[in-house]
């Protein structure tokens, strides 16, 4: 299988403990996107990294949440101290940029995390 | 601040009909625009695109036609079939800089048979 895969697909915890999402994309994708989608709502973007590069977050992103790339390949996305305001699913996305693309823009989603915080 | 809206949440159509999603966006500088269908538990599945030079793209049995002067787009599609039930987003990006994807809130599509 050549798409974005993501590790758990569900995962449920315990308010206060930390936990960690990966996500490995396609493989030639430069671009590396997290999106959180609540139930009810359109995904909403966290942060991209181009690269190892994380380039841009949201103001979404709070203190308790971190994102690496460290090799430019796959990525992770640790949330600490969760609170069950962060019950949602974690979606990762990866694409080439648009010059690399041909002039198009389409964001390869995987399957998803689902975190569900008791 | 919603960028991108999705008025309706639920679209019901008989099957072999078409189906009309609607969309609206409101920030001028979004060049690029793209329908996602999404099943229950799944991550979306990227369905058509359109770049904001041209006001029509076509593949298959769906096409996307994009109003630049009424910040609108529409999915058309056509004959609707039972397996196109699903929620469909739209979505909107700047293609120069973070590509990244302002998503609405998504329509539930039910084909009835």
């Amino acid at each position: 299988d050549t798409g974005v895969s993501q590790d758990p697909r569900h995962k449920i915890t315990k308010r206060g403990q930390n936990v960690t999402f990966r996500c490995d994309p396609i493989s030639e994708h430069n671009r590396l996107y997290w999106y959180r989608q609540t139930l009810g709502q359109g995904p909403e973007f966290l942060t991209y990294f181009q690269n190892e590069a994380q380039l841009e977050k949201s103001r979404l992103l709070s203190d308790r949440f971190s994102a690496e790339r460290p090799k430019g390949s796959f990525s992770t996305l640790e949330i600490q101290r969760t609170e069950q305001g962060d019950s949602a699913m974690y979606l990762c996305a990866s694409s080439l940029t648009y010059r690399l693309a041909g002039g198009t823009g389409e964001l390869f989603f995987g399957e998803g995390s689902r975190l569900t915080v008791l | 601040d919603q960028q991108v809206k999705q008025n309706s949440p639920s679209l019901s159509v008989q099957e072999g009909r078409i189906s009309i999603l609607n969309c609206d966006y409101t920030n001028s500088m979004f060049d690029y625009f793209l329908w996602y269908k999404k099943y229950p538990a799944e991550g979306p599945t990227f369905l058509i695109s359109i770049s904001s030079i041209k006001d029509k793209n076509e593949d298959g049995r769906f096409t996307v036609f994009l109003n630049k002067s009424a910040k609108h787009l529409s999915l058309h599609i056509v004959p609707s079939q039972p397996g196109d039930s699903a929620v469909y987003f739209c979505a909107a990006s700047r293609l120069q800089g973070a590509q990244k994807l302002v998503f609405g809130q998504g329509t539930r599509l039910t084909i009835n048979p």
